[in-house]
């Protein structure tokens, strides 16, 4: 079955110092892999994804993901985290043969501090 | 190029009553999907369609209606309240795989639902 799995419900981390995001799925075939954030009383925004090529994918307000396939992980990182980057941030997985339907994790709220 | 829209943004139902939620989508996108977020959960599909005049079922669909007769617009019918129904709802589009290099979901604003 497919499946994501955001092990830790949230992350705190000091403004200024990297910040990590884990992610890991369970899916058949070649996986479609998305980052989401989500502000307070908002919708969904598209950060990353990786469909194909290069495993470290480049997303948008600085952020990045590494795709590892041997450990089935898309972890999203950044290098020097912002107060405004706290936020709640959802990994998802589009499954190759049913393309049709995303799963989502349970998302991770990440708190940055001053 | 307004995206994807939901309305209303807000409504309080009583136990019972039974409302639509719209969403409407500009991108001429194939797929449409209906979600529901609750606290700690964090997305659950309800329904989806794949194109107009088509509709599926997602993981919670119990207590939910849909209908694609436009593609377009996704509509989600709540035919008799319940107060497990309180949560957001958010709406997402997603255009066809090969399409265009585009993969991802794009997400309406949410629809706040409250029943007592």
């Amino acid at each position: 079955a497919q499946s994501v799995a955001q092990p830790e419900d949230q992350v705190n981390v000091a403004e200024g110092n990297p910040l990590t995001v884990k992610c890991t799925y369970s899916v058949s075939g070649n996986p479609y892999l998305f980052w989401y954030v989500q502000y307070p009383n908002r919708g969904l925004q598209f950060l990353l994804k990786y469909i194909t090529g290069d495993n470290l994918v480049k997303g948008s307000y600085g952020f990045e993901a590494e795709f590892n396939k041997s450990q089935t992980s898309f972890h999203l990182k950044k290098p020097s985290a912002l107060v405004s980057d706290s936020a709640l941030y959802f990994c998802a997985v589009r499954e190759f043969r049913l393309l049709n339907k995303f799963y989502f994790g349970s998302g991770t709220k990440l708190n940055v501090k001053p | 190029n307004a995206g994807v829209t939901q309305t209303p943004k807000f409504r309080v139902l009583k136990t019972g009553q039974s409302m639509t939620l719209l969403c409407a989508q500009d991108m001429n996108h194939e797929y449409m999907y209906w979600y529901r977020q609750d606290p700690g959960m964090g997305l659950r599909l309800i329904h989806y369609s794949v194109g107009e005049g088509t509709t599926a079922k997602g993981e919670v669909p119990d207590g939910y209606n849909v209908s694609r007769l436009k593609k377009q617009n996704f509509l989600l019918g709540l035919e008799s309240a319940a107060p497990s129904q309180t949560s957001v709802y958010f709406c997402a589009s997603s255009p066809v795989h090969g399409g265009s290099d585009s993969y991802e979901q794009y997400f309406g604003p949410g629809t706040r639902l409250t029943v007592t």
